[in-house]
């Protein structure tokens, strides 16, 4: 079937402007998580959900960000008055969500190149 | 808090040669352990990962790691290496909390 799909793939702004990333999941899983990579850097792990909650958003960067999910598929991660340092790379992914507890294998998205100016 | 460290930042080695890549976490409780890859030009994708059981997992093309619960390691292990295994690789946990936590990855360069 279908993978974790992204959009826009690739995302020019000028500094202060708002922003919209859209993530599409694998239909049916119920856990999806938004990480950040900078460049040369790890993932930056930022939120995820679990079905439309989000338990933890401990690792937004600011309250610039935020993020939602409805229907328990679809998410967009809004950031506000954009700066230069959230210039990265975007990735979403979509997994199970164990019934013991835990995760399963997250699958990832394309990501969104944001490059702010 | 949950981290992951990875040693090696970059590995450059001749194919044929055996590889180690070494992966440690913090994390007190219970967890599920993955190490993941991204080949130039690709998505993250899953290489392999312990769950519970034999510590000793195998993955795709080769790889293995071991869950050394005492050492709080999973080391990954390919014994002759490719130059198609040129990429990034990322340890990853996850704990029941549901925080997923990566590494900073290593870059592993094979020179044909």
């Amino acid at each position: 079937g279908a993978g974790v799909s992204q959009s826009p793939s690739n995302k020019v702004t000028e500094k202060g402007k708002d922003v919209e990333l859209r993530c599409d999941p694998i239909s049916g899983h119920t856990a999806l998580y938004w990480y950040r990579q900078s460049l040369g850097q790890g993932l930056e792990f930022l939120i995820y959900f679990q079905g439309n909650s989000a338990p933890d958003k401990s690792g937004l960067p600011s309250d610039r960000f935020s993020a939602e999910r409805t229907g328990g598929s679809v998410s967009t991660l809004t950031i506000q008055r954009t700066q230069q340092e959230d210039s990265a790379v975007y990735l979403c992914a979509s997994s199970f969500i164990l019934s013991a507890g835990g995760w399963e294998t997250q699958y990832f998205g394309p990501g969104t190149r944001l490059l702010v100016l | 808090a949950q981290s992951v460290s990875q040693h090696n930042h970059h590995v450059i080695l001749s194919e044929a040669a055996s590889l180690e890549l070494g992966c440690n976490y913090s994390y007190g409780g219970t967890v599920n352990l993955f190490w993941y890859v991204q080949y130039p030009g690709q998505h993250l994708q899953l290489l392999l990962k312990y769950f519970s059981g034999d510590p000793l997992v195998k993955g795709i093309k080769g790889f293995e790691a071991e869950f050394i619960k005492s050492k709080f390691s999973f080391n990954l292990r390919k014994p002759s290496v490719q130059w198609s295994d040129t990429a990034e690789y990322f340890c990853a946990v996850n704990t029941n909390a549901g925080k997923s936590t990566f590494g900073d990855g290593t870059t592993l360069t094979v020179k044909p």
